[in-house]
């Protein structure tokens, strides 16, 4: 079945660092998604990428759609306490409406 | 929209009893899922339906498991007898195509 592998599964930062994380597929996709799941509630998406090379931007996030289209990478500049959360990066299937999820990078601001 | 509705957001049963959960899609999206998560198996897909059609259970973990969508509105997922290792938060989520794919916030279970 599809790999998607997803790293690293934790971070610990302190506030006000750069954080990176990224995400690599076994086969090419369209459709590169990042989410982040507050704890308590269901994942959110932050960002969509729809093309090989893209770079999109949402406020502090910048993430990029890798230009072999099996990888992806997702940034978050300058961390503040409310980035504390799960991150994960998700492909939307070729041959139906399913989207496939990483297993996660979990974030852990220290003060 | 009031998004993806779950209920109930928490639930406690005790091994051997039936559990229902229950999941309100966004109103027009055709798809509907339900994922199972927990520390170990992260975000697992159990269930897909699209056009209230079942398309693909192949992650439904066993026959104690069983989902359903009566109609566009409404979808209930079963587990019957529960046992310990079904304790879990349980996602449903919707979608128009991959489009708006939005998550409910879940209803944690508990089988003790």
């Amino acid at each position: 079945g599809q790999q998607l592998n997803q790293s690293p599964q934790s971070m610990f930062i302190q506030e006000g660092e750069d954080v990176s994380m990224n995400c690599t597929s076994s086969s090419i996709f369209n459709t590169w998604l990042w989410y982040k799941q507050d704890p308590g509630e269901g994942p959110v998406l932050l960002i969509a990428l729809y093309k090989a090379g893209e770079l999109t931007s949402n406020g502090r996030l910048t993430a990029q759609f890798g230009i072999t289209r099996k990888d992806s990478f997702l940034n978050i500049s300058a961390s503040i306490p409310s980035d504390v959360g799960i991150y994960f990066c998700a492909l939307s299937s070729n041959r139906d409406d399913k989207i496939i999820f990483g297993k996660g990078t979990r974030l852990h601001i220290l003060p | 929209d009031a998004g993806v509705i779950q209920s109930p957001r928490h639930e406690v049963t005790e091994m051997g009893q039936e559990v229902t959960l229950r999941c309100k899609p966004i109103s027009g999206h055709n798809s509907l899922f339900w994922y199972r998560q927990t520390m170990m198996r992260g975000l697992e897909l159990l269930i897909y339906f699209n056009n209230n059609v079942p398309i693909d259970d192949s992650g439904m973990p066993e026959d104690r498991f069983s989902a359903k969508m009566p109609n566009a509105s409404f979808s209930t997922l079963k587990i019957q007898p529960s046992e310990p290792r079904d304790s879990a938060v349980y996602f449903c989520a919707s979608s128009f195509r991959h489009y708006g794919y939005t998550f409910g916030s879940g209803t944690r279970l508990t089988v003790v």
